[in-house]
């Protein structure tokens, strides 16, 4: 099956903690995303990546950070910077090139505080 | 700066009737607009996306959305109301401005079908 895998689907984080929250495709897809979904406040772009070791912040970067070592895969660290972490994660993926367009999402990771 | 709105936070409607949902957008050069589908606790679902072409744009499930330039508008529709289209729906624009892609997505409407 062909999609985007986001693991673990629950992650509870003691305050104080760094957590990397797993995102993986295999849909050969160059751009990568994470976004961060609160109530009432949509998807917010938290970094994206078009291309392999490279990676740009979106618009809630501060607290969090990424790397892209595989085209494959894209995970997101919580780091204790981040004050309020606790929120639904979502990744995403998508072709840069061609009218297929549609960025495809994984299941997502809810990440709670304790 | 790409964005879209979406101006209706909830829309109820009874089971069997049509749906609107509402989506307002501000590009600067050709849109590509979408329409996804969250359930509860899981990712979101493509339902169809505007890039060129017929205004009218046919998607999942029943859905389409009428792109309306003038209005700057991409409604979504559905001719007949099903209890389980009962979700939240974003509209998105695709954002190319900077040399990189990304998407912007609206803040959600809560859609209520009624049996």
């Amino acid at each position: 099956d062909g999609g985007i895998t986001q693991s673990p689907k629950y992650l509870f984080r003691k305050e104080g903690q760094n957590v990397t929250l797993s995102c993986e495709q295999n849909l050969n897809h160059d751009a990568m995303y994470w976004y961060r979904q609160d109530p009432g406040q949509g998807l917010r772009l938290i970094y994206y990546s078009q291309i392999v070791n490279d990676f740009q912040k979106g618009d809630i970067a501060e607290g969090y950070s990424v790397s892209r070592e595989k085209k494959e895969s894209f995970p997101l660290t919580v780091t204790s910077a981040q004050k309020n972490p606790t929120a639904f994660y979502l990744c995403a993926s998508s072709p840069v090139t061609g009218l297929n367009t549609e960025a495809f999402f994984g299941q997502g990771t809810r990440l709670t505080v304790v | 700066a790409q964005s879209v709105a979406q101006p209706e936070d909830q829309v109820n409607v009874a089971e069997g009737n049509p749906l609107t949902v509402k989506c307002t957008y501000s590009v600067s050069g050709n849109p590509y607009l979408f329409w996804y589908v969250q359930y509860p606790n899981r990712g979101l679902q493509f339902l169809l996306k505007y890039i060129t072409g017929d205004n009218l744009v046919k998607g999942s499930y029943g859905f389409e959305a009428e792109f309306n330039k003038s209005q700057t508008s991409f409604h979504l529709k559905k001719p007949s109301a099903l209890v389980s289209d009962s979700a939240l729906y974003f509209c998105a624009v695709r954002d190319d401005t900077s040399g990189t892609y990304k998407y912007i997505f609206g803040t959600g409407t809560r859609l209520k079908v009624l049996a």
